[in-house]
């Protein structure tokens, strides 16, 4: 199975702050990585897909990047709706795989 | 516009079973694969099965094989999770999806005696 390793586990930041979030693969997934943002008690919404789509309708300051096996999100200026658990998943092989979440918390 | 709706969840005792259903619109869903993916409380993603468009490729998570059968109605733009054997660990908010673009709201299946 591909191990998605994420990081950080947490991170506290402010509004207009610039985040960065990694997911590091055990081994190559030819790009098709998913990032996904979860709010307490809602299901998981995607926000980038193969590495560095947006998903239709996502603000312009998520951003992903990558390849190989290290994949990066980045939010350019955090907004008060951006607090929440971040996740990537890794859909090239069965099983799918996800990262253990980044939990991004009001400093 | 995209709906993806899961149904069917509840409390069941251990060894006991259970049907989730999911239906779909917004999309042709006879054109693609589908997913569920679980979340136990306050824990991380697992993914749990994956269908074909056709249904003739289907895979499992090591966690339920043997236990769960997937299946889907290209006719009724449904997807199905028929869940035997059920364990305290099964225990979760179980996700329909077209990963990684669309996933429903989940139901929840709580195993317990």
């Amino acid at each position: 199975d591909i191990q998605m390793t994420q990081s950080p586990s947490s991170l506290s930041a402010s509004v207009g702050d610039r985040v960065t979030i990694t997911c590091r693969a055990s081994q190559g997934i030819d790009g098709w990585l998913a990032w996904y943002q979860q709010k307490p008690e809602k299901a998981p919404q995607c926000l980038i897909y193969a590495t560095s789509t947006l998903q239709s309708g996502v603000p312009s300051r998520f951003s992903g990047s990558g390849s190989g096996t290290d994949f990066t999100l980045t939010i350019s200026s955090l907004q008060p709706e951006d607090f929440a658990t971040y996740y990537c998943q890794q859909y090239n092989t069965y099983p799918l795989t996800f990262g253990g979440g980044t939990k991004v918390e009001m400093k | 516009q995209v709906q993806v709706v899961e149904s069917g969840g509840g409390l069941v005792k251990p060894g006991g079973s259970l049907r989730l259903s999911c239906e779909v619109s917004g999309f042709t869903f006879s054109d693609y694969y589908m997913s569920w993916i679980r979340q136990p409380p306050g824990k991380g993603l697992e993914w749990v099965s994956y269908i074909s468009s056709s249904g003739s490729d289907i895979h499992y998570a090591d966690s339920v094989k043997g236990r769960f059968t997937v299946s889907r109605d290209n006719a009724k733009n449904s997807l199905y999770l028929q869940m035997n054997s059920l364990r305290v660990e099964d225990t979760a908010i179980y996700y329909c999806a077209k990963v990684p673009y669309y996933w429903g709201q989940g139901t929840l299946v709580t195993v317990s005696s």
